[in-house]
């Protein structure tokens, strides 16, 4: 079945430092990929998605780019910020009316 | 819209007591998700819908749990009985048919 891997962490960086965040992907057929961010107490946010092959989704400073080739979306962020603490899932999903498919989350710490 | 609603967001109950955590999706939703979310192990899906219907149940993990969607716009997920070993996360999220999921902010579950 599909599956997502993702860099282990915890990750700490340092205010202003730059972030990348590993994801690839095992899937059948041609997936969406998604990067969902969880900040502490609160539920699961899209953070931003890709739906076709070298596709780049961005938001909030941070982007990922659909690398079909080598089936990976890792997350970029070029400076990143105190308030960017919290934990970050990649997940994959092949239509609305399916579950998606998550990695297991990695938790970043970015200190001031 | 208001988004997903969960309730309640923290629930404190006996073992062998039945909980039932509610959801109510975003309109328009047509497919629903229950996952529960614990440090040991990650995030699970327990159990999915697409227009009302059950599609896949084999997350749920004992047939202490039960769910059900008596309309397109509310879910309920029931324990019967409450064990400690229940406590944890429970996220519901709902999709309007294209790919990707919109979360609720989660019940925390404690079984005492």
């Amino acid at each position: 079945g599909d599956s997502v891997t993702q860099m282990e962490g915890p990750v700490t960086l340092s205010e202003e430092a730059f972030l990348t965040i590993n994801c690839t992907y095992t899937a059948t057929g041609y997936p969406s990929l998604f990067w969902y961010v969880q900040y502490p107490g609160e539920g699961l946010q899209l953070l931003l998605k890709a739906t076709k092959a070298d596709d780049k989704g961005s938001n909030k400073g941070f982007e990922a780019t659909y690398r079909k080739e080598t089936t990976s979306f890792h997350l970029e962020k070029g400076s990143v910020q105190v308030s960017d603490s919290a934990v970050y899932f990649c997940a994959l999903s092949d239509s609305g009316n399916t579950p998606l498919v998550f990695g297991k989350g990695t938790r970043l710490s970015v200190i001031a | 819209d208001a988004g997903v609603i969960q309730s309640p967001r923290h629930e404190v109950t006996e073992m062998g007591q039945e909980v039932t955590l509610r959801c109510k999706l975003i309109s328009g939703h047509n497919s629903l998700f229950w996952y529960r979310q614990t440090m040991m192990r990650g995030l699970e899906l327990l159990i999915y819908f697409n227009n009302n219907v059950p599609i896949d149940d084999s997350g749920m993990p004992e047939d202490r749990f039960s769910a059900k969607m008596p309309n397109a716009s509310f879910s309920t997920l029931k324990i019967q009985p409450s064990e400690p070993r229940d406590s944890a996360v429970y996220f519901c999220a709902s999709s309007p048919g294209t790919p990707g999921a919109f979360f609720g902010q989660g019940t925390r579950l404690t079984v005492v």
